[in-house]
């Protein structure tokens, strides 16, 4: 199955600045997937991103907001922008792995102050 | 609309078998997944089954689906101290003829295994 390297797996930030995920899969894969886990929740989809086109946001997650990039079949980012304590969630990456379900990376901690 | 529920909390003793169940609205589903969550970790894909069976068993795992009740469980024979973690359902929004689509996760549930 793919893995998934992601990065930083925690990080404390302060208001107002902004924080960039990365995740590497060690094979090419056509979609990446991005969610937010808030303290205590289930797992939300922010948006998904193809490979040379623009991401698909998910109903209340905006461009402006979570910035994605996907320059190539193996790597994504995710920023987060103007930081507010509201944003402090554990971010994951996704992949669907074919015949075997989606994979998910380790995850990264955020923490606003 | 979409949507999957699971009970929040469990609690058995450790060698018992733990049972946790989900129950989903999307019919349309293509496959449902079970994931584990331990704390300060990732999500670790546990199983999955395509709509069409009825039950999976891997292991100590198995997995039955009701699909007329959109209701799926997951049973965990023996369990151990280390199963202790946070449990997701999760099925796939499907888009076209692919599988290739969003995953609709349940609220998780909380596994307590009592030595």
């Amino acid at each position: 199955s793919a893995v998934i390297s992601q990065k930083p797996s925690r990080d404390i930030c302060q208001r107002g600045t902004s924080l960039t995920i990365q995740c590497q899969v060690d094979s090419q894969v056509t979609m990446m997937f991005w969610y937010r886990q808030q303290p205590g929740q289930s797992l939300t989809l922010i948006a998904t991103a193809n490979q040379g086109s623009e991401a698909t946001y998910e109903s209340g997650f905006v461009i402006d907001k979570f910035p994605i990039s996907r320059p190539n079949l193996t790597f994504s980012t995710l920023t987060v922008s103007n930081m507010s304590p509201e944003d402090s969630s554990i971010y994951l990456c996704s992949v669907e792995d074919p015949g075997s379900g989606y994979t998910f990376g380790s995850g990264t901690r955020l923490t606003v102050v | 609309g979409e949507d999957v529920e699971q009970s929040l909390f469990l609690s058995v003793r450790e060698g018992d078998s733990s049972v946790i169940n989900c129950t989903y609205t999307d019919s349309s589903s293509t496959y449902l997944y079970w994931y584990k969550q331990e704390p300060g970790a990732g999500l670790q894909l546990l199983t999955y089954i395509f709509s069409n069976m009825d039950m999976k068993q891997d292991q100590r795992l198995t997995v039955l689906l009701n699909k007329k009740d959109k209701h799926l469980s997951l049973r965990i024979a023996d369990t151990q101290t280390g199963d202790s973690a946070i449990y997701f359902c999760a099925e796939s929004s499907n888009r076209g003829s692919s599988n290739t689509g969003k995953l609709i996760f349940g609220q998780g549930t909380t596994l307590q295994v009592k030595p």
